[in-house]
């Protein structure tokens, strides 16, 4: 069983649309929760973080952790064409006085017109 | 406020050579982690360093090595490259270590092994 998987897409939703993606991850010690949106050829870019069970918005970006089903997962509403990307979600564990974040293999985003 | 920076670009090295890749991190942060990203995975954790001290190492072999500098700039070194070592490498800066800290990237350094 992978530490942290997500679906590798792509998943295609029409511009104006709400996309729906998800995460579930393996170690019930972590302790945060991050999503990251990378383009084609860039580094990842932090878009959300989120730290207690809920939901958690800004903007148009809505994180929802759930640790009792280790389940993680990010809304984007209004999806727009700029919104097509990869989304990588990353979870943290503490290591001997430092954390290490474990990713996922990302879920393509792909709005169309 | 700038960014994470790093250097260089990219890189093209033979099988055997060494490699020294230099990241700086956003002004007031003291923790800088490494990662290691292949086409098609997420990044994987390499090192992670706070005030030059390893306070984390992923599951890579002895041939890769990082240093922390004072003023937190920090160097990852691997020798007698591999084909598979090909990837991009993405330095992390983040205010401190341990905890719910956030993560910020740079821009990476491509790396290329013929």
């Amino acid at each position: 069983q992978k530490e942290v998987e997500q679906n590798s897409g792509p998943l295609s939703v029409p511009e104006g649309a709400i996309a729906s993606l998800n995460c579930t991850y393996s170690d019930r010690g972590s302790q945060s929760f991050f999503w990251y949106r990378q383009y084609s050829g860039k580094s990842p870019e932090l878009i959300m973080s989120i730290y207690s069970n809920g939901d958690k918005e800004d903007g148009r970006f809505t994180a929802q952790l759930n640790k009792a089903s280790q389940y993680v997962s990010l809304l984007i509403r209004d999806s727009q064409p700029s919104d097509s990307a990869t989304y990588l979600c990353a979870v943290n564990r503490l290591t001997g006085g430092g954390n290490k974040l474990t990713f996922g293999t990302g879920t393509q985003l792909k709005v169309e017109l | 406020d700038a960014g994470v920076t790093q250097s260089p670009t990219h890189l093209i090295k033979t099988r055997g050579q060494h490699v020294t890749l230099r990241c700086s991190p956003i002004s007031g942060h003291k923790s800088v982690s490494w990662y290691q990203q292949v086409l098609g995975q997420g990044p994987q954790f390499i090192f992670q360093y706070y005030e030059k001290e390893e306070r984390g190492r992923g599951n890579f072999p002895d041939r890769f090595s990082a240093r922390q500098f004072p003023n937190y700039s920090s160097e990852l070194n691997v020798n007698a490259l591999l084909l598979g070592d090909s990837a991009l490498y993405l330095c992390a800066s983040s205010k401190l270590a341990g905890g719910p800290n956030e993560q910020f990237f740079g821009p990476g350094t491509r790396l290329t092994v013929l």
